[in-house]
């Protein structure tokens, strides 16, 4: 079957816009996971969701961030005034149940560039 | 806080050869410690995980990786590397109690000579 998608793949936008990045999960998938990759780093955990709550948002950076999954399956990261500092690649992961013992699921992710 | 410690940004080894990726980690109790590996375009993959029990785990791809508190270490392995195993390798720790909130590593990248 198909895995996750994200769309669109990359990015470009000035400082100060507002973005909004899309994540489709593998069918059937309850847990969704956003992640930030800079440059020469590790993922970075953002937040993550059970169905259609944040089960938790501790990673959001600030408040320019904000996601949402109205209906358990897509899910949004919508940043606010854009800063340079956002550049980075924006990871999504499905996985059936939330927990360790559930394998994630990642998508090629979308590379965001703020100019 | 929980932490992870990949040492060596980058590993160059010929095909053929085998390989081992180093990975340290901080906390207290016994946390779930996985291994992934990120190839150019495409998405991170889960190669092991460790959770309890035997130290030495088998992942996919001919990968293992033993975990030996004393050292706080989660190693990873191959006894023969292959050219496709060029990428980027991800050690990360989990000690959410379950929620699968990972810290991930910086990040070893691979290089393989043929």
């Amino acid at each position: 079957g198909a895995g996750v998608s994200q769309t669109p793949s990359n990015k470009v936008t000035e400082k100060g816009k507002y973005v909004e990045l899309r994540c489709d999960p593998i069918s059937g998938h309850t847990a969704l996971y956003w992640y930030r990759q800079s440059l020469g780093q590790g993922p970075e955990f953002l937040i993550y969701f059970q169905g259609t709550g944040a089960a938790d948002d501790s990673g959001l950076p600030n408040d320019r961030f904000f996601a949402v999954r109205p209906e358990g399956s897509v899910s949004t990261l919508k940043i606010q005034r854009t800063e340079r500092g956002d550049s980075a690649v924006y990871l999504c992961a499905s996985s059936l149940l939330a927990g360790a013992s559930d394998t994630q699921y990642f998508g090629p992710g979308t590379r965001l560039t703020v100019l | 806080a929980q932490s992870v410690t990949q040492p060596d940004i980058h590993i160059t080894v010929s095909e053929g050869a085998s390989l081992e990726l180093r990975c340290n980690y901080s906390y207290g109790a016994t946390p779930y410690l996985f291994w992934y590996v990120q190839s150019p375009g495409q998405g991170l993959q889960l190669l092991l995980k460790y959770f309890s029990g035997d130290t030495l785990v088998q992942g996919i791809k001919g990968f293992e990786a033993e975990f030996k508190r004393s050292q706080s270490s989660f190693n990873l392995r191959k006894p023969s590397v292959h050219w496709s195993d060029a990428a980027e390798y991800f050690c990360a720790v989990d000690s959410s109690g379950g929620s699968y909130i990972p810290t991930f590593g910086r990040g070893t990248s691979l290089i393989v000579h043929p």
